[in-house]
């Protein structure tokens, strides 16, 4: 069966630096991986998505993300962290046989600190 | 394009009842799946439908029902609701399926 774990269910940075969050899954067969953000009292917004072409992926508002197989992980980062940035993310992994269905992380929050 | 829509935006029911959530896909958009985020279970996926037809579907009791539409809009219902039901009720539509999901703003249930 599928799963995602995403490492810290908060995570707090300073203005201008790095954001890491991580996510690792688990899946038999080989994955879609996505990384949407929430902001309150909204839906989801897909940030960035794998589908088996390059293992490095960049997506919107800066972020981007990489598929490392060996190690199962999809991590996210962002090189400067903005104050728009706060919001919660989740990771989510999908199998291609297993139609229409997200598979989703806890979900990190993420607080940016002035 | 237009986005994934939702309505009612907030709903307020009691214990027994029950409910009906719509969802309008992006157009050309053929697939339809519903998820509950709770605080405690986190996203969970209903089921979704493509064509008309449920494809796929979660672990929820029967009383979470859904169907399609021709034109692939989508409704829900939840029927004797519990307070456990209580929940954000997201839609998302893909084109097939699989692959990305775009979703709605999500229909807020409270169940008193």
């Amino acid at each position: 069966a599928q799963s995602v774990t995403q490492l810290g269910s908060h995570v707090s940075v300073s203005e201008g630096a790095l954001v890491l969050l991580r996510c690792n899954y688990s899946s038999s067969v080989p994955p879609y991986l996505f990384w949407y953000v929430q902001y309150p009292n909204q839906g989801l917004q897909l940030l960035l998505k794998y589908t088996s072409a390059a293992t490095l992926v960049k997506g919107i508002n800066g972020f981007e993300a990489e598929f490392k197989k060996s190690e199962t992980s999809f991590h996210l980062t962002k090189p400067s962290a903005h104050m728009s940035d706060a919001a919660e993310y989740f990771c989510a992994v999908s199998d291609p046989k297993n139609t229409g269905k997200l598979i989703f992380g806890q979900g990190t929050t993420l607080q940016v600190k002035p | 394009k237009a986005g994934v829509t939702q309505t009612p935006r907030y709903l307020i029911k009691t214990r027994g009842q029950q409910v009906t959530l719509s969802c309008s896909p992006i157009s050309g958009h053929r697939s339809v799946s519903w998820y509950q985020q709770t605080p405690g279970q986190g996203l969970q996926f209903l089921f979704e439908y493509f064509s008309e037809t449920q494809r796929n579907k979660g672990n929820f009791p029967g009383r979470f029902s859904g169907r399609q539409f021709s034109n692939s809009r989508s409704e829900m219902n939840v029927s004797t609701l519990e307070l456990g039901d209580s929940a954000l009720y997201l839609c998302a539509s893909s084109a097939r399926g699989v692959g990305e999901q775009f979703f709605g703003p999500g229909t807020r249930l409270t169940v008193l």
